[in-house]
């Protein structure tokens, strides 16, 4: 049973626009949440985070938005570069867990 | 989909021991394996590279000779903790590339190691 879930193997971006990727959970224990990217032959590195008291954290271009009650959250990007294109994971800490739980990512496509 | 078995889930060893995590892609086979240690709350630090039948490419930073690596098969690579101490107490988790992706990357699910 996969508990955390990104539905978007891919997504395709014009540069300059606003990239919103997508993960939900279903383990309403989390109590941590944050984004990861990698490149190509790269491990994954860490991008941004939210805690669960929290709906909304930002850092430059990249804000993460938390939605408890629907079991959700969103990193959003804008406006979006070439170097953004790279595969994007969610993960998820706590809440029981003893560490990370991860999406299966969602591949980032910026196109000029 | 692609999945990685990763076991055991939890271990506690007393200090002066050895450990061994297992990794294993279950339904493909795995040209590459990652290696990583997370700590509290924090991001992944990647401990090592390995690739089937070569030797462990290791991070700065990271003893070779205390956390062994071996990918003998396309399906399976280990990380054995020697001499385990307090301090490596961590949470260890997998990654798995496929190689038949441009970024085919699975996580298993990873290790809590607490050393007495």
């Amino acid at each position: 049973d996969q508990q955390v879930k990104q539905n978007s193997p891919s997504l395709s971006v014009q540069e300059g626009r606003i990239s919103i990727l997508n993960c939900d959970y279903t383990n309403s224990m989390f109590d941590y949440f944050l984004w990861y990217k990698k490149y190509p032959a790269e491990g994954p590195t860490f991008l941004i985070s939210i805690s669960s008291i929290k709906d909304k954290n930002e850092d430059g271009r990249f804000t993460v938005f938390l939605n408890k009650s629907a079991k959700h959250l969103s990193l959003h990007i804008v406006p979006s570069q070439p170097g953004d294109s790279a595969v994007y994971f969610c993960a998820a800490g706590g809440g029981g867990a003893d560490g990370l739980t991860f999406g299966k990512g969602t591949h980032l496509i910026i196109q000029p | 989909g692609a999945v990685v078995s990763q076991h055991p889930s939890r271990v506690i060893c007393k200090s002066g021991t050895s450990v061994k995590i297992e990794c294993r892609s279950l339904d493909f086979q795995a040209t590459t394996m990652f290696w990583y240690r997370q700590f509290p709350k924090k991001s992944l630090m990647l401990m090592a590279t390995s690739n089937e039948g070569s030797k462990a490419t290791y991070e700065q930073g990271v003893e070779k000779d205390k956390f062994l690596i071996n990918h003998a098969s396309l399906t399976l690579s280990t990380l054995t903790v020697t001499s385990a101490h307090p301090e490596d107490s961590s949470f260890y988790i997998c990654s798995a590339y496929s190689g038949t992706a441009y970024y085919g990357y699975t996580f298993g699910s990873g290790t809590r190691l607490t050393v007495v």
